[in-house]
Order: structure tokens, then C-alpha cells, then sequence
């Protein structure tokens, strides 16, 4: 399995500031993963980011709200930009596994906007 | 795009076997069936998957009907730190996009 960190692990943000999450994972990975997760609500998959290409958008996401960097196959970073009271959230990575498309998630960021 | 029915919560005695079943009636040939847990504020964890047959790892078991349109994960001995919301998921052999719907709440009561 994999050992992922996130930094920061939690943080209190102004209105119309931008954070930039940094995800670390200790082996090389092809796909990396970003999630969000309202308060008292399932994990939404926000975009999938592979090094050397443009990060795949899902469907209510766009890369202007949260832009996100794949430098290499260890370390991924997304940037909530512009942030709203709506972007409080845990912000989560994962990485795929070695078998039958598992993946393994990091412990999360947890953004609060005021 | 989740297209798993669970129950929203369920409660288990510590000792007793936790059995969480998971609706997945127009599930393709080639999806998979994932179950994840996330504990309070932590990131979500493997538990088990299956395809057709019935799995067992150290964790659970995972019973899986034979139409594929319903699965049961199986704790077998549920203790307080299986408390946790629990997620079965269906993935593609050629995708990797977790799609979660609202998962299973289970409390293990002493």
C-alpha cells in the first residue's frame, strides 16, 4: 500500500483568498485523485490528474475554481482559488493501487472559509 | 453517477457479526464491487472487492449474489473501532473514478 500525506492538514481561510493543498505519496504512482467532502456529506471526485497532462475535470468542476499541478508521479498540488463559505470542505487525495484499480486515500485537508 | 443503494445507518452489538448489505441492480459485466470505509476524520480505507465470487480477506467477507445486483459485506466479529460509514462502490476494469454514493452509517454498540 501506499503512504500518502497532505499538507496542511487543516486551515481557516478569508473570503476571496486561494489555498494550495500539496499531496505526497511515497512510491511513484501513474493516476492521483482529488475528492471533496462537504460537511456531513460523501466523498465528490473533483478531478483526476496524471503527470505530463492536463488534469480530467468531473462534471461541476472547472480548472479557473481549482487548478491542479502533477510535476511528477510523487506529488500532486490543488489550489481552491477564490474561495467562498462553499468551499469549506475536507479536501482529500488518493492514489491508485498496484491491484484491480484500488485506490488508497490521504488523511484530508480541512478547509474552513470565513 | 453512484449507482449503489444502501441502508443510511444500521447498529451492531460488539462481538456480533456486521452484515451491510448494498443494492447494484444495473451493474455491468465489467464493474467491480468496492467497499471503503471511512472512520471520523480520517481518509477513506480499502476493505475488500469483488467481481463475481465471494471474497474473504483479514478484514470481511464480501457475498456477492449470483444476478451481481446485490452485494453483503460481512464484519464478523464487529469491536467499537469498526464505527465507521461504510461506502460499496462500482468500478470499471477500464476506469479508475470512484463515484461514492452516501454510504452506510454502522455504529458498534458495546
Amino acid at each position: 500500500s501506499a503512504v500518502i500525506s497532505q499538507k496542511p492538514s487543516r486551515d481557516i481561510c478569508q473570503r476571496g483568498t486561494s489555498l494550495t493543498i500539496q499531496c505526497q505519496v511515497d512510491s511513484q504512482v501513474t493516476m492521483m485523485f482529488w475528492y471533496r467532502q462537504q460537511p456531513g456529506q460523501s466523498l465528490t471526485l473533483i478531478a483526476t490528474a496524471n503527470q505530463g497532462s492536463e488534469a480530467t475535470y468531473e462534471s461541476g468542476f472547472v480548472i479557473d475554481k481549482f487548478p491542479i499541478s502533477r510535476p511528477n508521479l510523487t506529488f500532486s498540488t490543488l489550489t481552491v482559488s477564490n474561495m467562498s463559505p462553499e468551499d469549506s470542505s475536507i479536501y482529500l487525495c488518493s492514489v491508485e493501487g498496484t491491484a484491480d484499480y484500488e485506490q488508497y486515500f490521504g488523511p484530508g485537508t480541512r478547509l474552513t472559509v470565513t | 453517477d453512484a449507482k449503489t443503494t444502501q441502508p443510511t445507518s444500521m447498529d451492531c452489538a460488539e462481538g456480533r457479526a456486521a452484515n451491510l448489505p448494498c443494492n447494484h441492480s444495473t451493474i455491468s459485466g465489467n464493474e467491480y464491487v468496492y467497499w471503503y470505509r471511512q472512520i471520523h476524520s480520517q481518509g477513506p480505507q480499502y476493505i475488500i472487492h469483488g467481481l463475481k465470487n465471494n471474497e474473504t480477506n483479514e478484514m470481511a467477507s464480501l457475498i456477492i449474489t449470483e444476478d451481481r445486483k446485490s452485494s453483503t459485506l460481512i464484519l464478523p466479529h464487529a469491536t467499537l473501532r469498526d464505527t465507521a460509514v461504510y461506502y460499496c462502490i462500482l468500478l470499471t476494469n477500464t476506469g479508475n473514478q470512484f463515484y461514492f454514493g452516501t454510504g452506510t452509517s454502522l455504529t458498534v454498540i458495546p
